[in-house]
């Protein structure tokens, strides 16, 4: 089974400054990655899809990048909004497929 | 718009069975793979199930294989969880999304399923 590991836990930063976030798989993925906002009392959001395309509706400020076993999304000037919980998933096709997400990288206002 | 909207989620005590239902709109829902995923309280998110357009295929993570059993009923634009033999630790809010290639995208707004006596 493929671990991701996220960094840091939580991320305190002010408005307007740069979020890096890390997701780490236990062996390569490829590029089958994505990364999921969730804001407090609402469901995740697909925010990143095979590493580096951006969801239909996602600002240009959300990117990442990344291939094999390390990935990062960057986030890059923080709005209000942006202040939330970010997971990265992964996607194993080694029958059977399965499916895992990180632990979540909370960005929280400094 | 896609709509994901489940429904089901109760107090049920260890032991108990539950069948969770996520009514989908605004999409052929009959070309979609389908998932369920799980967030404790306070917890982050895990992958349940995923079953194939048809039906034909489910896939299970270990925690719930052998006790939940996913379906879908794509006459009624439906997604089913039957869930039997429940734990405390099965206790979560309980979304559907539906499958965008290897990627959940959109998700339901959840269903809360408490496992207590």
């Amino acid at each position: 089974e493929i671990v991701l590991t996220q960094s840091p836990a939580t991320l305190s930063l002010s408005p307007g400054e740069r979020a890096t976030l890390s997701c780490r798989a236990s062996q390569s993925v490829s590029s089958y990655l994505a990364w999921y906002q969730q804001k407090p009392g609402q469901a995740p959001r697909l925010l990143i899809y095979d590493a580096s395309n951006r969801a239909t509706g996602i600002p240009a400020r959300f990117s990442g990048s990344g291939s094999g076993t390390d990935f990062t999304l960057t986030i890059s000037s923080l709005e209000p909004e942006d202040f939330a919980v970010y997971y990265c998933q992964q996607r194993s096709n080694w029958p059977p497929p399965s499916f895992t997400f990180g632990p979540g990288t909370k960005v929280d206002i400094k | 718009e896609v709509q994901l909207v489940e429904s089901g989620g109760v107090v049920v005590q260890p032991g108990g069975s539950l069948r969770l239902s996520c009514a989908a709109s605004g999409f052929t829902f009959e070309d979609y793979a389908m998932h369920w995923v799980r967030q404790p309280p306070g917890k982050g998110l895990e992958w349940v199930s995923l079953i194939s357009w048809d039906g034909g295929s489910t896939y299970y993570a270990d925690s719930v294989k052998g006790r939940f059993t996913i379906s879908r009923d794509n006459s009624k634009n439906s997604l089913y969880l039957q869930m039997n033999n429940l734990r405390a630790e099965d206790t979560a809010l309980y979304y559907c999304a539906k499958a965008t290639n290897n990627w959940l995208d959109p998700w339901g707004q959840g269903t809360l399923v408490t496992v207590s006596s």
